[in-house]
């Protein structure tokens, strides 16, 4: 499975916009990037998932550049609720036997 | 019930004696996997279950660990004989694994072996 790198730590403003990006260098044509976010004590919570095309949905933005080789994270509007760690894994779509490994992942804090 | 369910929240034990956690997947999911937490650490893999298959146990830190799931739902993690450095924060995962979803976590159980 492709591994992923992202860097430990950034911060943001509150209210302007977050990007995490992530590395998978090594991804396969047919495994999906999945970003997760942890705050703290509580288990990890799915944010996004895209194979190549862009997506959006309400909590964030996926960009994934055209050779697949690297992703963004983008929080529009980043309010101090947002700030967690954010894992970027990468999986196969279906089938098999799958282990998601999540590393130390990118720790995100938002200041006033 | 709409999320993955874990129990108890907290424990404490003391060193030396077996503690069981619990875990509830959301219905209909057949994947699941157990996950443990240090603190300021990422998530360290412990054991996968899948449908009817013979679950992946390669993360398992020692024999003193073991898991079961049975009825292909309800799930509990046993550690036998704790230890200080099991002191953890033990999360279950579940997921429907034919298709590209994502995991749903539980809040998981903060295990305190004193």
């Amino acid at each position: 499975d492709a591994k992923t790198t992202q860097p430990p730590s950034m911060d943001c403003a509150e209210g302007r916009a977050a990007n995490l990006p992530c590395n998978h260098s090594t991804i396969s044509g047919n495994e999906y990037v999945y970003w997760y976010r942890q705050i703290h004590s509580q288990g990890p919570q799915y944010i996004i998932h895209g194979l190549k095309n862009n997506e959006t949905n309400e909590m964030a933005s996926l960009i994934i550049t055209e050779d697949r080789k690297s992703s963004t994270l983008i929080l529009p509007h980043a309010t101090l609720r947002d700030t967690a760690v954010y894992y970027c894994i990468v999986r196969v779509a279906s089938g098999g036997s799958y282990i998601p490994t999540f590393g130390r992942g990118t720790s995100l804090i938002v200041h006033p | 019930g709409a999320g993955v369910s874990q129990s108890p929240s907290n424990k404490v034990t003391e060193k030396g004696k077996d503690v069981e956690l619990r875990c509830d997947p959301i219905s209909g999911h057949t994947a699941l996997y157990w996950y443990r937490q240090s603190l300021g650490q990422g998530l360290e893999f412990l054991i996968y279950f899948q449908g009817n298959s013979a679950p992946d146990k390669s993360g398992l830190p020692s024999d003193r660990f073991s898991a079961e799931r049975t009825g292909g739902s309800v799930s509990t993690l046993t550690i036998q004989r704790t230890q200080q450095e099991d002191s953890a924060v033990y999360l279950c995962a579940s997921s429907y694994g034919q298709l590209a979803a994502g995991y749903t976590f539980g809040s998981g159980t903060r295990l305190t072996v004193v």
